[in-house]
C-alpha cells in the first residue's frame, strides 16, 4: 500500500506524559501536514512541512507541541505534558508540490486519549 | 482567510443526485475551491477542486458560480456509501476545514 500511514493508530496515556506520533507520507510527496480533529468538528490545521522545512505553524500548536521532519521523509509529532484537552484524532496528510494544485492525501489518523 | 458556509446537514434518496452548496463570498481570485469528504472514523478524502470553470471527475461534478462566491458539489447518483461529512475549502496550504455538511443517503 502506498498511501499515507500513521503509527500508532490508537494511544492512551495519562495526563502529564509525553507522546510521539509518526507519519509516513506517500513516498514522492514533499509536503506534509498535521491536523487535529475533535469529535463533531472538522480537522484543524496544526503545521506543515515542505521537505524538512517547517513553513507554517498554527497558533493551536502550543509550546508543548513539536513536529519534525528531519530528512524530508517521515514526520513525528510530539506532545509534552499531555492534558485532557489534547484528546483528539491527529491526522497527517501529504501532497506533491505542483504549480497550481495541492491535493492532500490523508492518513487514517492516530486517536489519542488522555486520561 | 476566505471562509466557507455550508448547511450542517442534508438528506438524499439513494440513486438521486445530491447537491451540496457552499458559500465562499470572500474568496480571492487565485484561490481554488476544494471538496473533501470524511466517512466515519477515516481520514478526509479528496473529491474534486476547481478555480473558475465547472469540473467533473469520476466521483462528482463541481459547479462554480461566475462571481465565484458560491459553488455546488453534485454527486449524480448517490449511494449509501456516500453518507459522509462533506467539506468545502478555499485555503490551499494548511486547509481550514469548517464543520462541513453531514450528508445522509437514505434507501
Amino acid at each position: 500500500d502506498t498511501g499515507v500511514s500513521q503509527d500508532p493508530r490508537h494511544k492512551i496515556t495519562k495526563r502529564g506524559q509525553n507522546v510521539t506520533f509518526r507519519c509516513d507520507p506517500i513516498s514522492e510527496h514533499n509536503r506534509l501536514y498535521w491536523y487535529r480533529q475533535t469529535l463533531g468538528q472538522g480537522p484543524e490545521f496544526l503545521t506543515y512541512f515542505q521537505n524538512e522545512a517547517q513553513l507554517e505553524k498554527s497558533r493551536l500548536l502550543s509550546d508543548r507541541f513539536s513536529a519534525e521532519r528531519p530528512k524530508g521523509s517521515f514526520s513525528t509529532l510530539e506532545i509534552q505534558r499531555t492534558e485532557q484537552g489534547d484528546s483528539a484524532m491527529y491526522l497527517c496528510a501529504s501532497s506533491l508540490e505542483a504549480s497550481e494544485t495541492y491535493e492532500q492525501y490523508f492518513g487514517p489518523g492516530t486517536r489519542l486519549t488522555v486520561t | 482567510d476566505a471562509k466557507t458556509t455550508q448547511p450542517p446537514s442534508m438528506d438524499c434518496a439513494e440513486g438521486r443526485a445530491a447537491n451540496l452548496p457552499c458559500n465562499h463570498s470572500t474568496i480571492s481570485g487565485n484561490e481554488y475551491v476544494y471538496w473533501y469528504r470524511q466517512i466515519h472514523s477515516q481520514g478526509p478524502q479528496y473529491i474534486i477542486h476547481g478555480l473558475k470553470n465547472n469540473e467533473t471527475n469520476e466521483m462528482a461534478s463541481l459547479i462554480i458560480t461566475e462571481d465565484r462566491k458560491s459553488s455546488t458539489l453534485i454527486l449524480p447518483h448517490a449511494t449509501l456509501r456516500d453518507t459522509a461529512v462533506y467539506y468545502c475549502i478555499v485555503r490551499v496550504m494548511g486547509m481550514r476545514f469548517g464543520a462541513g455538511t453531514r450528508l445522509t443517503v437514505k434507501p
